[in-house]
C-alpha cells in the first residue's frame, strides 16, 4: 500500500533563516505531488504542485521555492523565512484515479 | 478559474441529531468532489467523495449529495457522534482525480453530547 512521510514534524527558526522540508511517497510511481499551507484556524491553500521530475507548476507567489530531485520525493525550501511563513505545512499525493492523500504535516513557527 | 465557497463556518448539534454542511461551486469543468475530515493538529482525511455522474453517494453514517445544475454539493452526518468532532473541506477539481483541488474555507462541527 501507499505512504507519504513528511518531516520534521515540528519545525521553530528564526526570521531570516533558510527552510527545507522533505516529503516522500512509497508504494507508487510517478504521483502527483503537491504542497499545501494551512495557517492557523484557516483553509488549506495550494502552494506547489508536480506531475513529474523537475516539473515544477506554483500556485501563489511567495517566499518560498519547491523541487522534485526524484519521482517520489518533493522538497519545500526557503533561503530566508519571514515571520508570515508560519503555518501548518501538507505535503499531498495522488496517482491516477485515486484522491489526494495528505502527510501528516509540519508545523513551522518562525520566531 | 474554480472557487468553492463552504457554509456554514461553525456548526453545533445534538449527539444523534442530523448535520449538513453545504458547498457551491463556480465552474462546471468540475466533475470531481471529495471531503476531507481534520482533527485539530491532525492530517486531512478523505472521508467521502463524488463524481459527477453520480447524484448520491453513502457510506454508513455519512453522505454526499450534487446539484450538477445548481452547482452545489452537501455533506449529510446522521447519528452524529462526539467523535464526528472536527472540522470538514469540502474541495471540487475540474479534472477527474489526480489533478489540483480548490478547497472551500471550512466547517467547524462540534457534536454537543
Amino acid at each position: 500500500s501507499q505512504t507519504i512521510h513528511q518531516w520534521p514534524a515540528t519545525l521553530v527558526q528564526p526570521v531570516g533563516s533558510p527552510l527545507s522540508l522533505e516529503c516522500t511517497v512509497e508504494g507508487t510511481s510517478n504521483p502527483n505531488l503537491y504542497w499545501y499551507r494551512q495557517a492557523a484556524g484557516r483553509g488549506l491553500q495550494l502552494l506547489f504542485y508536480s506531475v513529474g521530475i523537475g516539473q515544477i507548476s506554483s500556485e501563489v507567489p511567495q517566499n518560498l521555492s519547491a523541487s522534485r530531485p526524484q519521482d517520489r520525493q518533493f522538497i519545500l525550501s526557503s533561503k530566508k523565512l519571514l515571520l508570515s511563513d508560519s503555518g501548518f505545512y501538507l505535503c499531498a499525493w495522488s496517482a491516477g484515479a485515486q484522491p489526494q492523500h495528505f502527510g501528516d504535516g509540519t508545523r513551522l513557527s518562525i520566531l | 478559474g474554480e472557487n468553492v465557497e463552504q457554509h456554514p463556518s461553525t456548526l453545533s448539534v445534538q449527539e444523534g441529531d442530523s448535520a449538513v454542511i453545504k458547498c457551491t461551486y463556480s465552474d462546471s469543468a468540475s466533475n470531481y468532489f471529495p471531503w476531507y475530515k481534520q482533527e485539530l493538529g491532525k492530517r486531512p482525511q478523505l472521508i467521502i467523495d463524488i463524481r459527477s455522474n453520480v447524484g448520491e453517494k453513502k457510506d454508513q453514517r455519512i453522505a454526499v449529495t450534487l446539484n450538477k445544475t445548481a452547482k452545489h454539493f452537501s455533506l449529510h452526518i446522521t447519528e452524529t457522534q462526539p467523535e464526528d468532532s472536527a472540522v470538514y473541506f469540502c474541495a471540487a477539481s475540474p479534472r477527474e482525480y489526480g489533478n489540483k483541488l480548490v478547497f472551500g474555507a471550512g466547517t467547524i462541527l462540534r457534536v454537543k453530547s
